[in-house]
């Protein structure tokens, strides 16, 4: 059964703290994904990565950074969490640009304090 | 980048074909246009997509416009099950997908 998993559901943090949310595709996918997701705004991409050590931002890539130092390993940093940054974080993966499904995660929910 | 336009709502009583319509008058030719769910709590689930044909799989059918400026999901017999959020996003050849932010759709028994 193919599998994206994240490394926590729910997360708390302080403003300033440097934030690192993991995660990790079984799949052997190319595309691996990162995006964020508030009421009433859907899912906004903040990053992607199409390959290792490639990475391309999205529509909301202030604040964060990524790394895809290995193919099945894509995260997301925030250099100094603040409070707008609280929200559903969703990874995904999938095998090539377009024209297949997209696999998600099950989200970490981001609390910034 | 393309947007979608979707209803913020739909209903549908159960065993009942739900039509759930999405726009997208500014794709470009090589977009794709794909279709995910989700659930309370969940990450969203991939249910179908297409290019320009007309597309079946176990889930669902996808209806594409000729010209491709708008398209359907069909759920050929909704149960409660498929109360979810229905999101219609393009992909872009790059591999880049925008989110709006979907149809709700509420089955009633």
């Amino acid at each position: 059964d193919v599998k994206v998993t994240q490394s926590s559901r729910y997360l708390v943090k302080r403003t300033g703290e440097k934030v690192f949310l993991e995660c990790v595709q079984d799949m052997d996918h190319e595309n691996m994904f990162w995006y964020r997701q508030d009421p009433g705004l859907g899912l906004r991409l903040i990053y992607f990565s199409y390959d290792v050590k490639m990475k391309e931002k999205g529509d909301i890539p202030e604040g964060y950074s990524v790394s895809r130092e290995k193919k099945e390993r894509f995260s997301l940093i925030l250099e100094s969490a603040s409070t707008n940054q609280t929200s559903m974080y969703l990874c995904a993966s999938r095998q090539d640009r377009a024209g297949n499904e997209q696999f998600f995660g099950p989200g970490t929910r981001l609390t910034v304090l | 980048d393309a947007k979608t336009t979707q209803p913020n709502s739909m209903e549908s009583n159960e065993e009942e074909p739900v039509h759930l319509p999405c726009n997208h008058s500014t794709i470009s030719g090589t977009d794709y246009i794909h279709w995910y769910r989700q659930l309370p709590s969940q990450g969203p689930e991939y249910v179908i997509h297409g290019l320009t044909s007309n597309v079946n799989n176990r889930m669902a059918s996808l209806a594409i416009a000729e010209d491709r400026k708008s398209s359907t999901l069909i759920l050929h017999r909704a149960t409660l099950r498929d109360a979810a959020v229905y999101y219609c996003i393009l992909v872009t050849n790059a591999g880049k997908s925008t989110f709006g932010d979907g149809t709700t759709l509420t089955v009633k028994p």
